[in-house]
């Protein structure tokens, strides 16, 4: 079955801190992972896709296909970081995209002072 | 529109009743995705639209749950005899096209709903 696990509900780090959110995942074959954010009273979005290998406000996430892992790091956290992330796979056959976002149940991450 | 938007961005029902929720994309985007956020569960696929089908409806819950779409723009979801596990925040999303291409869903407010 196609699973994202977040193990972690809450996370919580002091300003300037290296912040690690996991998230782990299952399927047989080879997905599209994707990490959304929402912010306070704000719309999901998309915060960035593992194809694209960018690094989006500081954040990086990487593939790690013998572990199953898509961790989202960032080294030095911001107040501004403070949001609600989840993790997100794409099924991905040869015939393309199976369409649907699997969504893990989210990890709120809470930057103090 | 500038972004997808949904309405009523809030809904408090009594158990029994039905309610409506509606969805309308951004303009030209072909895939339409509702999903159900509930605290501690995330975020819970109901059902994905191409177009006007849905080839997609696993995550419906049950059969008090129904969606349509039509003119392959806006949305209406509907919840017949609405239980209190119905409460949570109901998301729509649109993407310009399947997924898989981007990934990238464009997500709406969301309409909370509340069944007492």
């Amino acid at each position: 079955a196609q699973r994202v696990t977040q193990p972690e509900k809450l996370l919580s780090v002091f300003k300037g801190a290296p912040v690690e959110l996991k998230c782990n995942y299952s399927y047989s074959g080879s997905p599209e992972l994707f990490w959304y954010v929402q912010y306070s009273r704000q719309r999901l979005q998309l915060l960035l896709r593992h194809i694209s290998r960018e690094s989006i406000k500081g954040f990086t996430a990487d593939l790690n296909k013998g572990e199953t892992s898509f961790h989202l790091k960032k080294p030095f956290a911001q107040e501004e970081d403070s949001a609600m992330y989840y993790c997100a796979l794409l099924p991905m056959n040869y015939g393309g995209s199976q369409g649907n976002l699997i969504f893990g149940k989210g990890t709120k991450l809470s930057v103090k002072p | 529109g500038a972004g997808v938007s949904q309405s009523p961005s809030n809904k408090v029902t009594e158990k029994g009743k039905d309610v409506e929720l509606r969805c309308d994309p951004i303009s030209g985007h072909t895939a339409l995705y509702w999903y159900r956020q509930s605290l501690g569960q995330g975020l819970e696929f109901l059902i994905y639209f191409q177009g006007n089908s849905a080839p997609d409806k696993s995550g419906l819950p049950s059969d008090r749950f129904s969606a349509e779409r039509t003119g392959g723009s806006v949305s209406t979801l509907t919840i017949q005899r609405t239980q209190q596990e119905d409460s949570a925040v109901y998301l729509c999303a649109s993407s310009p096209r399947r997924a898989g291409t981007t990934g990238e869903l464009f997500f709406g407010e969301g309409s909370r709903l509340t069944v007492l």
